[in-house]
């Protein structure tokens, strides 16, 4: 069975800096590219950052481009998030979701599946 | 960028009514687009894939059609665990982003 747990989240002041993981199990994780998709309280969900499975090509959305970073270790089956300058605005539930597709058809897939519960990020003073 | 847009914001329906959810694309997007549902407190899971597709386990009540800009998820007769809040997604080649609706909600009337 596909999991991904996610972690680091908490109460942080602005301008500072957390970093979220996701632990990957039930799957060759360094056979397909990662997000990261928020959802702030009450809203819809935004998709944050992607990157491939050999993190030779990673996007970003707009809102976070600069303050964010990406990244994963395939050695260890996990993905982060390095979040910086964090605002009031970034307050959101960080899902860790899996490409769906794999890495020898394509770079990146249409769609997510699945998705992990969620780590809660709330900056505030 | 591509903007989907969801109507209607809220369907208010009775177990065993039809559900007809629209996502519009501001420009074409071919098939590929993909509906998730999200019930309170829970990740978003994926429904139907490639507009007409429907994902390992899900009910065949559930249907997906459509394509180039407009697309309609149809539920056909609802069942109490599908009132929940519904979207849809797509990809956009360059640079790779992916893009949501703002989910259209489907309460019990």
């Amino acid at each position: 069975e596909v999991q991904l747990v996610e972690s680091g989240g908490g109460l942080v002041q602005p301008g500072r800096s957390l970093r979220l993981s996701c632990a990957a199990s039930g799957f060759t994780f360094d056979d397909y590219a990662m997000h990261w998709v928020r959802q702030a309280p009450g809203k819809g969900l935004e998709w944050v950052s992607g990157i491939s499975w050999n993190s030779g090509s990673i996007g970003y959305a707009d809102s976070v481009k600069g303050r964010f970073t990406i990244s994963r270790d395939n050695a260890k089956n996990s993905l982060y998030l390095q979040m910086n300058s964090l605002r009031a605005e970034d307050t959101a539930l960080y899902y860790c979701a899996k490409d769906h597709r794999i890495a020898a058809a394509g770079m990146w897939g249409n769609w997510f599946d699945p998705w992990g519960q969620g780590t809660l990020v709330t900056v505030s003073s | 960028e591509i903007v989907l847009t969801q109507s209607p914001a809220t369907l208010s329906l009775s177990p065993g009514e039809r559900a007809t959810l629209s996502c519009r694309a501001s420009q074409s997007v071919s098939s590929y687009l993909a509906w998730y549902q999200q019930k309170p407190g829970q990740a978003p899971r994926l429904l139907i894939y490639d507009a007409s597709n429907r994902a390992t386990g899900i009910p065949a009540r559930f249907s997906g059609s459509g394509s180039g800009t407009d697309f309609t998820l149809t539920i056909s007769s609802l069942e109490p665990e599908d009132f929940a809040v519904y979207y849809c997604q797509q990809r956009s080649n360059w640079p790779p982003s992916w893009t949501f609706g703002q989910g259209t909600k489907v309460e019990i009337k």
